[in-house]
This record gives structure tokens, C-alpha cells and sequence, in this order.
């Protein structure tokens, strides 16, 4: 089974911070890199699916990054708002495997 | 509106007893997969199902059977062969199928809690 890592666990931040988190991801037989962002009690959200090294996607005041040579990728969210609070998730998709999900970073936006 | 619904939220049995999970999505896609996500770690692949009348074991299967038998429902049982059932389930649907692409994300229900007594 492939590891996929998230760093930091959880954090928090104060309204109007900007945040940072990494995955990381095995490189070998990269297919596709999944961000997701799941609320207390709601079913996780895809956020973005990257493929391509160097790729960078914005949605709002959120944006990633990935590097597939070294296998990580950057979630920002600039100007954090209380509603950002939630757990996210990513998930190395493999040629040959079903995707592996990292353990998620916990983010609380304190108002 | 098109999603994923799962049912019950909150299932409680008793040691012993085995319960099915269900999971229906209208968003008319081919592959379903059944998730188990426990304190710190990651989801974790139960079983998954690309095509109907065919699934597959994912990287937890011991104790857990599905059937697919309509494109829509893809219902899990947790048997008393599971020894740890106690978790949260997820069930999730996506176009990727047996003719994937990149770009073949996956769609989740909101889950059902079980709790074994």
C-alpha cells in the first residue's frame, strides 16, 4: 500500500491569516493528485484534481500547487474566513492502485 | 438533485450481528467504492466496484461483502467476521469506471457512523 502523508495534522489560524499544508505523495507511476475539503458533517468536496507537474489551480481564495518529481503539493488559502474550517484531504491516485488518501489537516479558523 | 445519499447517519448493533450499509447515487456513474476512515488515519479502501454485477476487494476486505447488482446501489454488510467494525463508513461513486481519466474524481455521501455494543 502506497503512503501518503499530510503535515501539519491540524492547526489554527486567526480570520484573516493566510495558511499553508502539504501533501506528500510516492512519485513513481504518478497519475493524479486529489484535494478535498470536508466539513463537519457534510460528505467531502473535491476542491482539485492536478496531473501535471508544476500545475497550479485556484478556486477563490484557495489555491494548490504540485510537484510530481518530488511528490508533494501546496494547499493555500489566503485571507482564512471562519466558514474555511473543516478537515483536508488528499489522495495519490497511482497507475495500477486505487487512490490513497492521507490522514487530512484539521484547520479551525478562529474569528 | 443528483448525490449520493447513505443510510442510516447513526447504526447501532450488537456484537455478533451482521449489518448492511446503504448507498445509492443517482449521478448515473459506473464505478462505487466503500471507504472506512478511523482516528488519524487516512480513508481506507473496503471494496469497489467499476462495473456492475463485478466488484472488487480493496485493502480491508476481511470481514466486509458487497453486491452491485444496479448501476445505482451498492449496499456494504459488515459481518461478525469484522473485529473491529466500530467506524465511520463512506461510500463514494465516480465516472472512472473501466475507461478512466485524470481527471475522474470521486463523489461522497455523508457517511454512516456505526457503533458496535
Amino acid at each position: 500500500i502506497l503512503n501518503v502523508e499530510q503535515s501539519p495534522q491540524s492547526l489554527h489560524v486567526q480570520e484573516g491569516d493566510s495558511t499553508n499544508f502539504t501533501c506528500s505523495f510516492p512519485s513513481s507511476n504518478f497519475y493524479a493528485l486529489h484535494w478535498y475539503r470536508w466539513e463537519t458533517a457534510k460528505s467531502p468536496e473535491a476542491l482539485f484534481v492536478m496531473t501535471l507537474n508544476g500545475d497550479e489551480k485556484k478556486k477563490g481564495r484557495i489555491s494548490a500547487t504540485l510537484n510530481t518529481k518530488e511528490g508533494y503539493s501546496y494547499l493555500y488559502i489566503k485571507g482564512s474566513q471562519p466558514e474555511d474550517s473543516a478537515t483536508y484531504l488528499c489522495a495519490s491516485d497511482n497507475y495500477g492502485q486505487n487512490f490513497v488518501f492521507g490522514p487530512g489537516t484539521r484547520l479551525s479558523v478562529l474569528p | 438533485d443528483g448525490g449520493i445519499t447513505q443510510s442510516p447517519k447513526y447504526l447501532f448493533r450488537k456484537e455478533g450481528q451482521n449489518v448492511t450499509l446503504s448507498c445509492e447515487q443517482n449521478l448515473n456513474h459506473d464505478a462505487m467504492y466503500w471507504y472506512r476512515q478511523d482516528p488519524g488515519q487516512g480513508l481506507r479502501l473496503i471494496y469497489y466496484s467499476q462495473i456492475v454485477n463485478d466488484f472488487q476487494k480493496g485493502d480491508i476486505a476481511e470481514g466486509y461483502s458487497v453486491s452491485r447488482e444496479k448501476k445505482e446501489s451498492f449496499p456494504l454488510t459488515v459481518t461478525s467476521a469484522q473485529k473491529n467494525p466500530t467506524a465511520f463508513y463512506l461510500c463514494a461513486s465516480s465516472n472512472r469506471g473501466l475507461a478512466g481519466a485524470h481527471e475522474d474524481t470521486q463523489y461522497f455521501g455523508p457517511g454512516t457512523r456505526l457503533t458496535v455494543l
